[in-house]
Order: C-alpha cells, then structure tokens, then sequence
C-alpha cells in the first residue's frame, strides 16, 4: 500500500476553519483517498473519501491535489467535539474488504 | 438498531491466563476484523475475516487466535502466549464487495494485564 505522511499534531480554535494536510506522493491510479477519526476512547469513524475530485458532505470536504500527491480534509467550524485523531488512508479501488492500514494519523486539538 | 458491540468495555487479566474479547455485528456484513491499538499509535491489524469459517493473520496475529462460525460474531482470543497483550482492541465489519466498503468499529475493550 502506497504510504501517507500527516503532522503528528494541530491546533485549532473553536467555530475556525482548520485544514488538516495528507502527503501521499507514492499514490497509484487506482488509489482512493480515505478519511477516518477516531474520538477519544472510541473506535474510529469513517469522515470521506475521493478519487481525483473535491467532495463534501456534512461532515467535511475533502480538497485533493491536481497531481493527486497531496490532500487536505477541511473541517468549516471546528467544534469541540471535533478534537480527535484524524488518519488519512489510501485504498485501491476493489480492495474495500480488506483491513484498513492506519498510520499515527494527526491529533486535532481543539481550544475554546 | 444496527451496529458492532464489543464486550466487555474494560478487561483485566492476570498474567499466564487466556482471555476472550467479544465482537457481534448485526450489520449483515460478511467482512470483520481485528485491530489492536496501543497508547499513541495508530491501529494494526491483527486478524481479519472475509468469510464465515475462514481468516487471514494480520500484522500481529502471534499469541492470539481467531473464530467465525457465525457470520454475526468474530470472537477474539488473547492467550498467554502474547508478551504485551495490554491495549485497546477494536473490532471492524465491512460489507464485501464494489464499492466504498466503509469499516464500521465497534467501541472497542481495554485489555489491561496485571
């Protein structure tokens, strides 16, 4: 699997915008870009996903890179509720039942 | 409502003893899995299962042992022939097949060994 490399660590002030950035340079074609969370003490939650397009949905947008080299999940207000550990994960197109393969991921602070 | 239950939330064990974590889903989902997380860490693989009767090893699958004879539970065995068995495992579904096959988790148990 290609690899991906985040910051260990953010901060962000409460109801501001915060742009948490994924490099991935290694990706292939058929690589999908993932996001899941994971709250403190819980299981991880998938947040979005993309292929070559900017999504959004009620959660977060999902701003990738022309050259797919690098992506940036965008959260609009962040909330304290948001605070968690964000991973970033790639996955082939057609592998969606094999394990997911996490790395340290970014820790989100969020300060009121 | 439908979901992933693991049980129990906190686990303690005294050293040398085998223990079982439980996982039910009642998702449908004919995929499960194993993780194990440990303090700062981002999640590893331990065992995983595609199909009922049938599992691969993870990235760790030493010192712990894997069921699946009911589509709805993947259990997981922590014996004691696993050196820091200590942590946080979480258990995963899936459905299989096309598509996004977004990884459900359950709410995890903390194993602690005395």
């Amino acid at each position: 699997d290609a690899k991906t490399t985040q910051p260990n660590s953010m901060e962000s002030n409460e109801e501001e915008p915060v742009h948490l950035p994924c490099n991935h340079s290694t990706i292939s074609g058929t690589d999908y870009i993932h996001w899941y969370r994971q709250l403190p003490s819980q299981g991880p939650e998938y947040v979005i996903h993309g292929l070559t397009s900017n999504v959004n949905n009620r959660m977060a947008s999902l701003a990738i890179a022309e050259d797919r080299k690098s992506s940036t999940l965008i959260l609009h207000r962040a909330t304290l509720r948001d605070a968690a550990v964000y991973y970033c994960i790639l996955r082939r197109i057609g592998a969606g039942n094999t394990p997911l393969v996490f790395g340290k991921g970014t820790r989100l602070s969020v300060i009121a | 409502d439908g979901g992933i239950t693991q049980s129990p939330k906190y686990l303690f064990r005294k050293e040398g003893q085998n223990v079982t974590l439980s996982c039910e889903q009642n998702l449908n989902h004919d995929a499960m899995y194993w993780y194990r997380q440990d303090p700062g860490q981002g999640l590893r693989l331990i065992y995983y299962s595609q199909i009922v009767n049938d599992f691969q090893k993870g990235d760790i699958a030493e010192g712990y042992s894997v069921s699946r004879e009911k589509k709805e539970s993947f259990p997981l065995t922590v014996t004691s022939a696993q050196k820091n068995p200590t942590a946080f495992y979480l258990c995963a579904s899936s459905i299989v097949g096309r598509g996004l096959n977004e990884q459900f988790f359950g709410p995890g148990t903390r194993l602690t060994v005395l």
